[in-house]
């Protein structure tokens, strides 16, 4: 198995441009999240899908940020109008329940730097 | 905002000593993770333990969990430099949602 494929793995732009991050999940895993990771705040998780459907997103910051999951395989987060504090890494990770815990596996990451 | 906090925040030591990090958090859960980081890399799942388990083992891992202390502690023996990583614990309060905490930064000394 490939394991969790995100892409880019790094970008770096503009203030003001949008940002699109990819990401396709573990085939079989019915769970995706998205997690954003920086020093000041840690992991922190934006939000999460169930079968292709958002369950949680009381993590994303704010408009500016939106998710979608228009099918199994695939995933997007984009940030529009990206801005400086954005800069981070954001993680996809996939899961699939298995009684009483879920193992959610990672990405490698995207590296996003917004100047 | 953070269920679990990892203590210390960074720890380093010799090659072939034990490590120790502690995990603590607020909520009920119903069990508790522990992944490892490498720099540059996605998190990876070392052991899971859940609520009704005190002790659990996955080569040289040991994991503990009290529930009543709200803590859980990761020990790796007999150190590597291979584990030089940062150390996660995250907790799951139900459904699939889990909750990491800020990390320890463990350093092996050769």
């Amino acid at each position: 198995d490939a394991g969790v494929i995100q892409s880019p793995r790094h970008e770096v732009t503009e203030m003001g441009q949008e940002v699109t991050l990819r990401c396709k999940p573990i085939s079989g895993h019915d769970y995706l999240f998205w997690y954003r990771q920086t020093m000041m705040r840690g992991l922190e998780l934006l939000i999460y899908f169930n079968n292709n459907v958002p369950i949680d997103d009381s993590g994303m910051p704010e408009d500016r940020f939106s998710a979608k999951m228009p099918n199994a395989s695939f995933s997007t987060l984009k940030i529009q109008p990206s801005e400086p504090r954005d800069s981070a890494v954001y993680f996809c990770a996939s899961s699939f329940l298995q009684g009483s815990g879920n193992t959610i596996y990672f990405g490698e990451g995207s590296w996003l730097t917004v100047v | 905002s953070q269920q679990g906090e990892e203590d210390p925040q960074a720890l380093s030591i010799q090659e072939g000593e034990n490590a120790t990090m502690n995990c603590s958090y607020k909520t009920s859960i119903n069990n508790l993770q522990w992944y490892r980081q490498n720099s540059g890399r996605g998190l990876v799942h070392l052991i899971l333990i859940r609520s009704n388990e005190r002790e659990k083992h996955s080569g040289r891992l040991r994991v503990t969990l009290d529930t009543s202390k709200k803590s859980s502690s990761l020990l790796i023996t007999a150190s590597r430099a291979a584990d030089t990583a940062s150390y996660f614990c995250a907790t799951s309060q139900g459904a699939q949602k889990l909750v990491f905490g800020q990390g320890t930064r463990l350093t092996i000394n050769p």
